[in-house]
């Protein structure tokens, strides 16, 4: 059965440092998306990206963070300066045409220290 | 943000039995509500959807029950099985957003 896949699934950075988090979605899907979690609290949206662009975003994503679709198969995540509250679990997930059934990968768990 | 509300922190079923997780909103723009499964350490696995439209969806074990007047939906599991014991989240989007809106989760266990 096709999934989502992320990389690495553990990142730990000095605060201050960029970091890119790496998703390969689900092959023939078209909407992709971040999610992160913070340790204790919910599911949150960043993002979702259609046809090479932001489709929409929240207002947590905001200039430290970027997303790009740099070949056929990767979905990045960029935080550019990270803060020691980006330290979370960050979930990408992808959808077909339908739009509306998001599947999730396993995460990557970042901390910041 | 509390527009997907699950006030049931945890919930314990024996084996066999049913489980009902329950799940309110706040947003009457929302017309597509999901039901994902969380393991620790793991991504939220989609279990079930519902659209608007409708009130009730099947999938084997698993009932989602959709009651727009009161802005409330249900998962009921039945018979309930050791390895359903998971975190729940329930989630709601809206027709012309890709946003899902999550609830705040319901740890399931059931126990032999």
């Amino acid at each position: 059965e096709p999934e989502v896949t992320q990389t690495p699934s553990h990142q730990v950075t000095q605060m201050g440092q960029e970091v890119i988090l790496r998703c390969v979605p689900i092959s023939n899907h078209l909407y992709f998306y971040w999610y992160r979690q913070i340790l204790g609290q919910k599911v949150e949206f960043l993002v979702s990206f259609y046809n090479n662009e932001i489709s929409e975003k929240s207002e947590i994503f905001d200039d430290q963070f970027s997303v790009e679709r740099p070949d056929g198969s990767n979905f990045t995540l960029k935080i550019r300066s990270t803060k020691l509250e980006d330290s979370a679990m960050y979930f990408c997930a992808s959808s077909g045409s339908n739009q509306e059934t998001q599947y999730f990968g396993p995460g990557t768990r970042l901390l910041v220290l | 943000d509390q527009q997907v509300k699950q006030n049931s922190p945890s919930l314990s079923v024996q084996e066999g039995r049913i489980s009902i997780l329950n799940c309110d909103y706040t947003n009457s723009m929302f017309d597509y509500f999901l039901w994902y499964k969380k393991y620790p350490a793991e991504g939220p696995t989609f279990l079930i959807s519902i659209s608007s439209i409708k009130d009730k969806n099947e999938d084997g074990r698993f009932t989602v029950f959709l009651n727009k007047s009161a802005k409330h939906l249900s998962l009921h599991i039945v018979p309930s099985q050791p390895g359903d014991s998971a975190v729940y989240f329930c989630a709601a989007s809206r027709t012309g957003f890709q946003k899902l809106v999550f609830g705040t989760g319901t740890r399931l266990l059931v126990s032999p």
